[in-house]
């Protein structure tokens, strides 16, 4: 079964700093994967997907088949980013998405 | 703020009662979800559907149940069987095809006493 895990729960950087946070998935073939945000007090949001190839925000993320990963990555960031971030993959060649336990981000100012 | 519509935002019972919450949507998506969200857990897919009048259970569907009877509408009912209720249940809907991404509504916290 398709499985999407973030191991950090909580993630705390500086503004300014480099953030990374990291996404693994179990997946045979190839995948759609999406990183979702929820920012306080608003509704959980798209934030990128794999397909598009864009970068949200000065967020990017690459798929990499070899270590299975959908890291998100920003290379300064900002108090704004702070929030919470769920990876997700659809299940089983379906609509059904399977999400992470998500991750916390906080940047300090 | 159109789009998804989840009523109301926060809703209070005693235990042994059944509950509905609500979801409607004015996208004309075809697919919608239920999710609930407890705090490390993530997002565990309860129920959806992916046409009018069909739907089909998730991963943690005992103890809910939900109806299909118009595209706009997607309700779930929390029954007195579900052992642990009192949680943020989020309604999402997408075109459904294609890997379309899903857009959600601002959710229910659901609290059972």
């Amino acid at each position: 079964a398709q499985r999407v895990t973030q191991p950090e729960k909580l993630l705390s950087v500086f503004k300014g700093a480099p953030v990374e946070l990291k996404c693994n998935y179990s997946y045979s073939g190839s995948p759609e994967l999406f990183w979702y945000v929820q920012y306080s007090r608003q509704r959980l949001q798209l934030l990128l997907r794999h397909i598009s190839r864009e970068s949200i925000k000065g967020f990017t993320a690459d798929l990499n088949k070899g270590e299975t990963s959908f890291h998100l990555k920003k290379p300064f960031a900002q108090e704004e980013d702070s929030a919470m971030y769920y990876c997700a993959l659809p299940q089983g060649g379906s609509e059904k998405l399977v999400f992470g336990k998500g991750t916390k981000l906080t940047v300090n100012p | 703020d159109g789009g998804i519509t989840q009523s109301p935002k926060y809703l209070f019972r005693k235990e042994g009662q059944n509950v509905t919450l609500s979801c409607e949507q004015n996208l004309n998506h075809d697919a919608m979800y239920w999710y609930r969200q407890d705090p490390g857990q993530g997002l565990r897919l309860i129920y959806y559907s992916q046409i009018v009048n069909d739907f089909q259970k998730g991963d943690i569907a005992e103890g809910y149940s939900v109806s299909r009877e118009k595209k706009e509408s997607f309700p779930l009912t929390v029954t007195s069987a579900q052992k642990n209720p009192t949680a943020f249940y989020l309604c999402a809907s997408s075109i459904g095809r294609g890997n379309s991404p899903l857009h959600f509504g601002n959710g229910t916290r659901l609290t059972v006493t």
